[in-house]
């Protein structure tokens, strides 16, 4: 079955320095991957999305991510933190439904705390 | 343009109660769909629904129970509410139903059911 897991469940950076969050995947085919952000009280908002166009895929707000199919990951970066990126970010897969639909499976969520 | 709009934001049920949440997709997306998302934990998927029809279920039990309208806004319903059934509930739409998997999913920002 496809899955993520993140590892980490706070991450602590201070502004300015490298911001590096980490997903893991599993999947037996070529797996459609997203992040998403939640700021306090609010939806998610997509940050950007892996559909195999290419490796390295940019985002919104500076974020990128790299697919690395030999490590199973697609890690969450940024280089220089900034105060208004506190918040919690999700990894998650899609998974296609036996009804034709789809679904997203998250992992437990990063929690990105900046610090002055 | 209008995002997804969940109502109502907020609310408190005592155990045994039922309640209705209400979702208005993004105008000109077709498929809506629920996810519980427990406080320090990622959202789970419960359905999806594409015009009007159930495209998926998730594992939740059959208190649970959602409906599409014409004009693709969403109810999802819950009977018999249990202490467990606090959550964030966020409503996600999208153009098309995704079973390719690529497709991108846009969340409101959820109705926060407390139960009591």
């Amino acid at each position: 079955a496809q899955s993520v897991t993140q590892l980490g469940s706070h991450v602590s950076v201070s502004e300015g320095a490298l911001v590096l969050l980490r997903c893991n995947y599993s999947s037996s085919v070529p797996p459609y991957l997203f992040w998403y952000v939640q700021y306090p009280n609010q939806g998610l908002q997509l940050l950007l999305k892996y559909t195999s166009a290419a490796t390295l895929v940019k985002g919104i707000n500076g974020f990128e991510a790299e697919f690395k199919k030999s490590e199973t990951s697609f890690h969450l970066t940024k280089p220089s933190a900034h105060m208004s990126d506190a918040a919690e970010y999700f990894c998650a897969v899609s998974i296609r439904l036996t009804g034709g639909g789809n679904k997203l499976t998250f992992g437990t969520g990063t929690q990105l705390k900046v610090e002055l | 343009d209008a995002g997804v709009t969940q109502s109502p934001t907020h609310l408190i049920k005592t155990r045994g109660q039922h309640v209705t949440l209400r979702c208005s997709p993004i105008s000109g997306h077709k498929s809506v769909s629920w996810y519980q998302q427990v406080l320090g934990q990622g959202p789970q998927f419960i359905f999806q629904y594409y015009e009007k029809e159930e495209r998926g279920r998730g594992n939740f039990p059959d208190r649970f129970s959602a409906r599409q309208f014409p004009n693709y806004s969403s109810e999802l319903n819950v009977n018999a509410l249990l202490l467990g059934d606090s959550a964030l509930y966020l409503c996600a739409s999208s153009l098309d139903s995704g079973g390719g998997g690529s497709v991108v999913l846009t969340f409101g920002a959820g109705s926060r059911l407390t139960v009591l």
